[in-house]
């Protein structure tokens, strides 16, 4: 298996403009988490889907960030319009949870991709 | 709110010592509890899932413990190596809901 797939892994970019994080969750996962990594506050949940719905978006930072997952195999994170204080490196995973409910737990292990190393000037 | 502490925040020992990372957490209604690895520049990889039923897990040279009453997880390193350096991170999962809460991680250095 492939594992857990981001791009574009690194990016620069000005304060101001959009940018967009894409993710490609292990084939067979039905919960996709995208998370935020920083030296000051270590890595945050910001939002997680159970079969493509958000469960839980109380993560976001704030109405510049939005996040979709139109199908099983991919999902993006939107920040728009960026600022340098959104620089961090951001994960995706996934998983495979219970699929007796969006809201109960899966003991299974969640799996990382590398990560897209963003930077906002 | 769960809360999960992490000390020490670095360690550096010479190559063959076992040691032992610790990982505390305020709320005991766990349903599992994870150790990871994350090398610089990469993501987090899984080393060990222990359910909250159980108390520990082993997988090669590592062994991670759960005292789920008293908030606490370790996680033992024996013998050592350079290549075992890395930050490494717990994260637990409570009961009801799916994400994880990570705690700030122990960076580790195994010196030759």
């Amino acid at each position: 298996d492939a594992g857990v797939i981001q791009s574009p892994r690194h990016e620069v970019t000005e304060m101001g403009q959009e940018v967009t994080l894409r993710c490609k969750p292990i084939s067979g996962h039905n919960s996709l988490f995208w998370y935020r990594q920083t030296m000051m506050r270590g890595l945050e949940l910001l939002i997680y889907f159970n079969n493509n719905v958000p469960i839980d978006d109380s993560g976001m930072p704030e109405d510049r960030f939005s996040a979709k997952m139109p199908n099983a195999s991919f999902s993006t994170l939107k920040i728009q319009p960026s600022e340098p204080r959104d620089s961090a490196v951001y994960f995706c995973a996934s998983s495979l949870a219970a699929r007796f409910g969006v809201r109960r737990d899966s003991g299974n292990t969640i799996y990382f991709g590398e990560g897209s190393w963003l930077t906002v000037v | 709110k769960q809360e999960v502490t992490q000390i020490p925040a670095a360690l550096s020992v010479p190559e063959g010592e076992n040691l032992v990372l610790n990982c505390s957490f305020t709320d005991s209604a766990i349903y599992n509890l994870q150790w990871f690895r994350q090398d610089p520049g990469k993501g987090l990889t899984s080393l060990l899932l222990i359910q909250s039923s159980q108390r520990e897990q082993t997988s090669g040279r590592l062994n991670a413990s759960l005292d789920k009453s008293s908030g606490r997880s370790t996680l033992y390193i024996a013998a050592s190596q350079p290549g075992d350096s890395a930050t490494y991170l717990c994260a637990v999962k409570n009961t009801g809901f799916q994400k994880l809460v990570f705690g700030t991680g122990t960076r580790l250095l195994v010196s030759p």
